[in-house]
């Protein structure tokens, strides 16, 4: 089945640092990748969605001066959390949209989680 | 808008009980509806899905009927496993998905 992956799976950082998260689908192309957001004990909250060579589409709440998106290619998203603050402090998703026979599917990542101290 | 609403777990049980998560749904048309599955240390896994009324999806042994009259989608499984032990999403979309808040569902053997 597809794979999509992350990394790092964790990262613990200062406050006032910038932490990238790279999503990557391993043996498909995603022309729209997903990011979400999930705290404990939550559902998980999407973020932006991502689409290869466009800006992304974030929902309502989301700063996106905060967490910048780039989605280069058709295999890799990156999520940058800038100059993160301990309420920055999650569990981030990623999901790539592929083809499962004549289907569209959502594929997700592990999984980062981030602390920032 | 959407929303998923998902039964509180944490669920234990033993092994061969039968398993039933609730899941009801608010949404504007009729977007496809999907059980989505975690087990420790893994990414999410689409478990089964339905696209339209009446449809009933199933796998591994699950099953889920999209109730269009009842606004559900009802995750049930006969006789579980401790391998089921895991986290269970509902979620509901056709583009952007929305999910409930998970299930943690946990088999003693």
């Amino acid at each position: 089945g597809a794979v999509v992956s992350q990394h790092p799976s964790w990262v613990i950082c200062k406050s006032g640092t910038s932490v990238k998260i790279e999503c990557r689908s391993l043996d498909f192309q995603a022309t729209t990748m997903f990011w979400y957001r999930q705290f404990p004990k939550q559902s998980l909250m999407l973020m932006a969605t991502s689409n290869e060579g466009s800006k992304a589409t974030y929902e309502q709440g989301v700063e996106k001066d905060k967490f910048l998106i780039n989605h280069a290619s058709l295999t890799l998203s990156t999520l940058t959390v800038t100059s993160a603050h301990p309420e920055d402090s999650s569990f981030y998703i990623c999901s790539a949209k592929g083809l499962a026979g004549d289907q569209e599917t959502q594929y997700f990542g592990p999984g980062t989680r981030l602390l920032v101290l | 808008g959407n929303s998923v609403t998902q039964m509180e777990g944490p669920v234990t049980l033993s092994e061969e009980a039968f398993l039933t998560i609730n899941c009801t749904y608010t949404a504007t048309g009729y977007p496809s509806l999907f059980w989505y599955v975690q087990y420790p240390g893994e990414g999410l896994q689409l478990l089964l899905k339905a696209t339209k009324a009446d449809d009933k999806g199933s796998n591994k042994g699950f099953e889920a009927t999209y109730r269009k009259e009842t606004t559900s989608f009802h995750l049930e499984k006969g006789s579980v496993q401790v391998s089921d032990s895991a986290v269970y999403f509902c979620a509901l979309g056709d583009y952007k998905l929305s999910f409930g808040a998970g299930t943690t569902v946990t088999v003693r053997a």
